[in-house]
């Protein structure tokens, strides 16, 4: 499809396991963003990625969050030793640079930490 | 305060009723402003940006107050499909690419 695609779509884990989530953005747009929404929360950025800059990665919670965006285009958010308030969406967007404010949403994925 | 705030909701209205809701936004300096529609355990998507002279799209209408940092969303004439939770958007000052939402306001349109 021509939309972002994320995945998997849901993902249960044990407390202190890895995870990988994976966003595939829509063909031409330089621009990603990971945000994360808890249940009855809004949304909370955690990093962003444009073109071949340094991305900013100001909101990620811990050192145990990491992304990458391998050329330019594919991402990676990877949540190490998880924990139950990893619990949350997990939500990819990405933006055509000439656009300043739409974000295009993937739907998302459901982490849940047991 | 935080970054965006907005009236907690939820709103529950009649339909064809006029629903507005309120935001306000602590940074100055933000220049980029917008609502976004988030359904029900869906990814949120763009309703209509907010510009500094107002603007309308249909039934609905988005105003600006940079003085008293403050953003409006009204809807008119409102239709069971409204049901969603509307949620503030402002980018996190001048230039920036940060993209800061409110917790959103939940509007239940009943029949």
């Amino acid at each position: 499809g021509a939309g972002v695609s994320q995945s998997p779509s849901n993902k249960v884990t044990e407390k202190g396991k890895d995870v990988e989530l994976r966003c595939d953005p829509i063909s031409g747009h330089t621009a990603l963003y990971w945000y994360r929404q808890s249940l009855g929360q809004g949304l909370e950025f955690l990093i962003y990625f444009q073109g071949n800059s340094a991305p900013d990665k100001s909101g990620l919670p811990s050192d145990r969050f990491s992304a990458e965006r391998t050329g330019g285009s594919v991402s990676t958010l990877t949540i190490q030793r998880t924990q139950q308030e990893d619990s949350a969406v997990y939500l990819c967007a990405s933006r055509p640079s000439a656009s300043p404010g739409e974000l295009f949403f993937g739907e998302g994925s459901r982490l849940t930490v047991l | 305060r935080k970054e965006v705030e907005q009236d907690p909701g939820p709103f529950n209205v009649p339909e064809g009723a006029t629903v507005a809701f309120n935001c306000t936004y602590s940074n100055s300096a933000s220049q980029s402003f917008f609502w976004y529609r988030q359904d029900c355990r869906k990814e949120p998507k763009l309703l209509m940006s907010v510009y500094s002279s107002g603007n309308e799209d249909g039934r609905f209408t988005a105003q600006l107050n940079r003085a008293s940092q403050y953003i409006s969303l009204l809807i008119r004439d409102s239709k069971l499909s409204d049901s969603a939770t509307y949620l503030c958007v402002v980018n996190s000052g001048a230039g920036s690419y940060q993209l800061t939402f409110g917790k959103g306001t939940k509007l239940s349109v009943i029949p």
